[in-house]
């Protein structure tokens, strides 16, 4: 399989479940990112990952807790969310010593918070 | 500063007309200004991107158009056709990090009608 894989591709949840999302990259890229697209908003950056490192952490709540244990697999751990985290969560790939700008998405997780 | 603003928020244009979609910034230090496609149930795409050294890039129907002392760019599809209906987002990124921080417009919904 190529591109950027993400599992599962819907997700409800309650607020007091703990569940995560799951990404995986074929194309060899060495950052990983979280990003949150809710509706009429911007995409917003969560969490970086460049070189397994984590290098970004824009004010995410600790509920989000991210984890990435080699370049091609990164996880998004989710516990006590609330209603308004419901959003759809994209992962993405770059090659950060090329520039990285190009971005390589999955195809995300659409995530209810009950 | 590193907002990037875009609009329209929605557009509707009748099959073979142009769509018109526009963006500004206010970080000089973006040097890379890409726009992404998505379609409902997909992450963004990589749809075509441009450098401030250049005024214009055309790849097929999809040009960019740049204008660096006005800190605006915008992005021109000709012959727009209902295949090309989904939600454009301009974006900038300054590529000064060993990953790049891409900012995200809020996007424009285009809808395409026979």
């Amino acid at each position: 399989e190529t591109g950027v894989t993400q599992t599962p591709r819907h997700l409800v949840m309650g607020m007091t479940n703990k569940k995560s999302l799951k990404c995986e990259q074929h194309l060899g890229h060495n950052a990983m990112y979280w990003y949150k697209q809710s509706a009429k908003k911007p995409l917003e950056l969560m969490f970086v990952y460049s070189l397994e490192e984590r290098v970004e952490n824009n004010s995410v709540p600790s509920r989000f807790s991210p984890e990435c244990p080699n370049s091609s697999h990164l996880f998004l751990h989710l516990h006590t969310l609330q209603p308004e985290d419901s959003a759809l969560y994209l992962c993405a790939s770059s090659q950060a010593d090329r520039g990285g700008e190009k971005l390589f998405f999955g195809s995300g997780t659409q995530l209810s918070v009950l | 500063q590193q907002q990037v603003k875009q609009s329209p928020q929605s557009l509707i244009v009748q099959k073979g007309g142009i769509s018109i979609i526009n963006c500004a910034y206010e970080n000089t230090a973006f040097d890379y200004f890409p726009w992404y496609q998505q379609f409902p149930g997909k992450g963004p795409a990589l749809l075509i991107a441009i450098r401030p050294d250049v005024s214009e890039k055309k790849e097929g129907r999809f040009t960019i158009s740049f204008n660096k002392s006005a800190k605006q760019f915008s992005l021109h599809i000709m012959d727009s056709q209902p295949g090309d209906s989904a939600t454009y987002f301009c974006a900038a990124s300054s590529g000064k990090t060993s990953y790049d921080k891409v900012i995200f417009g809020p996007g424009t919904s285009l809808s395409v009608i026979p």
